[in-house]
């Protein structure tokens, strides 16, 4: 069964700072990994999706990457921003029965003006 | 251009209640997903659909029912309500142009709260 874990569960850090949010999983046949933001008392938003054969994947200030062979993906952040504060949740989707898509636990971020 | 909607935003039942949830698109896709989401277990897949008049068990389907008669919308349904069924609500849909590839699109979702 796949399990994708998020850790740290928080993280604060101040404004301006560069920041590495982590996702691991246990299953290394996935077929694609997104990461979503989640704003409080919202729904998810899709920020960046990987394919099991590309190595990353950019969009404006985010960046991320996956080592399917690791089981790891990481998202960074550049110059991290008040408005970039939210939880952010990483998915896989299984190569078998892909309609599913498991999702970590989130990270909770917090930039500090 | 909504997106995806979804009614009621609250809800407080009593145990043995029942109630619909409704979940509608206006993008046209052709997928849509019911989802729960409670505190330190992730999003959970409860049912999906991959077309109109179509249904299909996710990973927690126990407890719930789904109808999708029309292709914008999917209603998810509690016949008994238990407080085991506390958890925030969503709905997602994607388009099937490229199923494996596309994101899902949710709504933003239904707190639910059974006494």
């Amino acid at each position: 069964k796949q399990e994708v874990t998020q850790i740290p569960a928080a993280l604060s850090v101040p404004e301006g700072e560069n920041l590495v949010l982590n996702c691991s999983f246990t299953d290394s046949a996935i077929y694609n990994l997104q990461w979503f933001r989640q704003d409080p008392g919202k729904g998810l938003t899709s920020l960046l999706l990987i394919q099991s054969s590309q190595r990353e994947q950019t969009s404006g200030r985010l960046n991320a990457s996956l080592d399917k062979s690791s089981g790891r993906s990481t998202l960074y952040i550049a110059a991290s921003q008040p408005g970039d504060s939210a939880t952010y949740l990483c998915a896989v989707r299984a190569n078998f029965g892909n309609e599913k898509l498991t999702f970590g636990t989130g990270t909770r971020l917090t930039i500090i003006p | 251009n909504a997106g995806v909607t979804q009614t009621p935003k609250f809800r407080v039942l009593k145990t043995g209640q029942s109630m619909t949830l409704l979940c509608a698109q206006d993008m046209n896709h052709e997928y849509m997903y019911w989802y729960r989401q409670d505190p330190g277990m992730g999003l959970r897949l409860i049912h999906y659909s991959v077309g109109e008049g179509t249904t299909a068990k996710g990973e927690v389907p126990d407890g719930y029912n789904v109808s999708r008669l029309k292709k914008q919308n999917f209603l998810l349904g509690l016949e008994s309500a238990a407080p085991s069924q506390t958890s925030v609500y969503f709905c997602a849909s994607s388009s099937d142009a490229a199923f494996y590839t596309d994101t899902q699109y949710f709504g933003p979702g239904t707190r639910l709260t059974v006494l």
